[in-house]
C-alpha cells in the first residue's frame, strides 16, 4: 500500500501563481523528501525535511512536516512553465534502507 | 558524469520471455533500488540492496528477481514475464539509504504482449 498520498492528484495554474500541494503519510518517519518528476524522465531530489524540522527553504520552494498530521506541503512560489511535472512525496516509514512514494501530483504551469 | 545508467530503454517481449534490466552507477553507492511506475500509482519498489552480494524484498517483490554481484551494478530480472509487468521501471542508488537523497536513471520502458 502507499505510504505517502499526495493531494490533490492534479493542478493548474498561471504563471506567477504559486502552487500548493500536499502530502499526507501513514506511520511515523525520520525524514520526508520531495521529488520531481518531468514527462518521460527519471526523477530527481528537491528537497528533504527531517521530522524534528517544520520549515525548510530551497530556492521557489518551501517544504513544511507536521508530524502530529502526518503531512507536508510542497510550495512552489512565482511558478514558471518549465515547473510543469509530477512532484512526489516519499518517505523512509519503518526502514532507514528504503523510501515509499506516493501517487504524485502533476503540475501544469499555463504560459 | 554518468550517474546512473539503465539499460534498455525500451524492450517489449512476449508472455512467457524473460529477460533482464541492468541498472549501473559510477558513484560508488552502497544503495541500490529498482521500482516499478504505472499509471495513477505512483511509484512501487520492487526490491533493494544495501550493498554489494545482498537483496532484498521491497513491495512488490512477486514475479522479479535481483542480484548485486558488483557494487556498481544492480540486476533486475523477471523470468517469464506476464502482460501485468507491463511498466516503466526506474532504478536508484544513494550513498546513505533513505537517510539522504536518491539518484534516478532515465527508466527503462517494458511492454509485455
Amino acid at each position: 500500500s502507499q505510504q505517502g498520498e499526495e493531494d490533490p492528484q492534479a493542478l493548474s495554474i498561471q504563471e506567477g501563481e504559486n502552487a500548493t500541494m500536499n502530502c499526507s503519510y501513514k506511520t511515523s518517519i525520520n525524514n520526508l523528501q520531495w521529488y520531481r518528476q518531468n514527462s518521460g524522465r527519471g526523477l530527481v531530489h528537491l528537497i528533504l525535511i527531517r521530522s524534528n524540522e517544520r520549515e525548510k527553504h530551497s530556492g521557489r520552494l518551501r517544504v513544511t512536516l507536521d508530524t502530529s498530521k502526518k503531512s507536508s506541503s510542497l510550495l512552489i512560489t512565482a511558478s514558471r512553465a518549465a515547473d510543469t511535472a509530477s512532484y512526489f512525496c516519499a518517505t523512509d516509514t519503518d526502514s532507514s534502507y528504503k523510501l515509499i512514494f506516493g501517487s504524485g501530483t502533476r503540475l501544469l504551469v499555463r504560459p | 558524469n554518468a550517474g546512473v545508467t539503465q539499460t534498455p530503454k525500451f524492450r517489449v517481449l512476449k508472455t512467457g520471455q524473460s529477460m533482464t534490466l541492468l541498472c549501473a552507477q559510477d558513484m560508488n553507492h552502497e544503495y541500490m533500488y529498482w521500482y516499478r511506475q504505472d499509471p495513477g500509482m505512483g511509484l512501487r519498489l520492487i526490491h533493494y540492496s544495501v550493498g554489494e552480494g545482498t537483496t532484498a524484498k521491497g513491495e512488490v517483490p512477486d514475479g522479479y528477481n535481483v542480484s548485486r554481484l558488483k557494487k556498481q551494478n544492480f540486476l533486475l530480472g523477471l523470468e517469464s514475464a506476464a502482460p501485468s509487468q507491463t511498466s516503466v521501471y526506474f532504478c536508484a542508488s544513494s550513498s546513505s539509504g533513505s537517510t539522504g537523497e536518491l539518484f534516478f536513471g532515465e527508466g527503462s520502458r517494458l511492454t509485455v504482449l
